[in-house]
C-alpha cells in the first residue's frame, strides 16, 4: 500500500511569506506527527494529532507555526511570517493507533523548506 | 526529560567488515519504547527494529542485530558483513507512551562503506 506521501517536497520562499507545508498519512492510520530537521540533526518533535485533534503541540517552536487535520486524515503545517532559521526539512510520520505498546512511527520523504 | 545520545558523529569501514552503531538513553520511566531508523541519501527514514523496554532479548534479522542493555541503558545496532547499500545516516530514538508519544531522536550516525 502506499506510504507516507508530502507535498511539495521542495519548497523555496522569501523572509516574511506564509508557507503551508501537506502530508497525507498512511490509510487508516490515525496518529500523525511532525518533527523538523535540521542539517546534521535528528527530527525534532513539533506536534502530535489523534485524529483531528492536536494531542500534543509542544513541540512548535512559536506561534508563528501551526497545523491542522480537520478530517483525521490529511494535515497541513503552516508556517507564518518565515524567517530564515525556519529552513530545514519538516517530516510527517503516521501510525496505526499512537498506542506505544505497539506502534511504530512511518515517515514520508519530507518537505525541504528554504527560506531566502 | 528523555534523551538519546549518539556519540560517533560518522563511522567509514570498508566492505564486509562489522560494525557497531552505539546508542545511549535517558530515561525517567519505566516502560519506554526504543527505535533504529536507516536515512539513505534519498532522504526518507526507514524504519529498523521497535523495542520495548520490558524486553531485553538481543534480536537479529539477517546482517542486522541489536544488545538492548539496560543496565547501562543501551541499545547498539551492529552490522555484519558490511555492504555499499548499507551506507545511510543511523538515528536511534526513544519515545515515552505517556508522554504523548512524542519520539526524541538522536543526533544519527553517518555510516559510510567503501567498496
Amino acid at each position: 500500500g502506499a506510504g507516507v506521501s508530502q507535498t511539495p517536497s521542495n519548497k523555496v520562499t522569501e523572509k516574511g511569506k506564509y508557507v503551508e507545508l501537506r502530508c497525507d498519512p498512511i490509510s487508516g492510520h490515525t496518529a500523525l506527527y511532525w518533527y523538523r530537521q535540521s542539517l546534521g540533526q535528528g527530527p525534532e518533535f513539533l506536534i502530535y494529532f489523534q485524529g483531528t485533534g492536536a494531542a500534543d503541540d509542544s513541540g512548535l517552536p512559536n506561534d508563528r507555526f501551526f497545523a491542522v487535520r480537520p478530517e483525521g486524515s490529511v494535515s497541513t503545517l503552516k508556517i507564518q511570517r518565515t524567517e530564515r532559521g525556519d529552513s530545514a526539512v519538516y517530516l510527517c510520520a503516521s501510525s496505526l493507533t499512537g498506542s506505544g505498546s505497539t506502534d511504530t512511527q512511518y515517515f514520508g520523504p519530507g518537505t525541504r523548506l528554504t527560506v531566502l | 526529560a528523555q534523551k538519546v545520545t549518539q556519540a560517533q558523529t560518522e563511522i567509514s569501514v570498508v566492505e564486509k567488515e562489522d560494525v557497531t552503531l552505539d546508542c545511549v538513553y535517558e530515561t525517567r520511566d519505566t516502560t519506554y519504547y526504543l527505535f533504529w531508523y536507516k536515512q539513505p541519501p534519498s532522504g526518507e527514514l526507514v524504519f529498523l527494529i521497535r523495542r520495548n523496554s520490558f524486553d531485553e532479548q538481543n534480536e537479529i534479522s539477517g546482517r542486522y542485530s541489536w544488545n538492548f542493555q539496560k543496565s547501562t541503558s543501551s541499545f547498539n545496532f551492529t552490522i555484519t558483513a558490511s555492504q555499499v547499500v548499507d551506507s545511510a545516516v543511523y538515528f536511534c530514538a526513544l519515545s515515552e507512551p505517556y508522554n504523548n508519544n512524542d519520539m526524541r531522536f538522536g543526533a544519527g550516525t553517518r555510516l559510510t562503506v567503501k567498496p
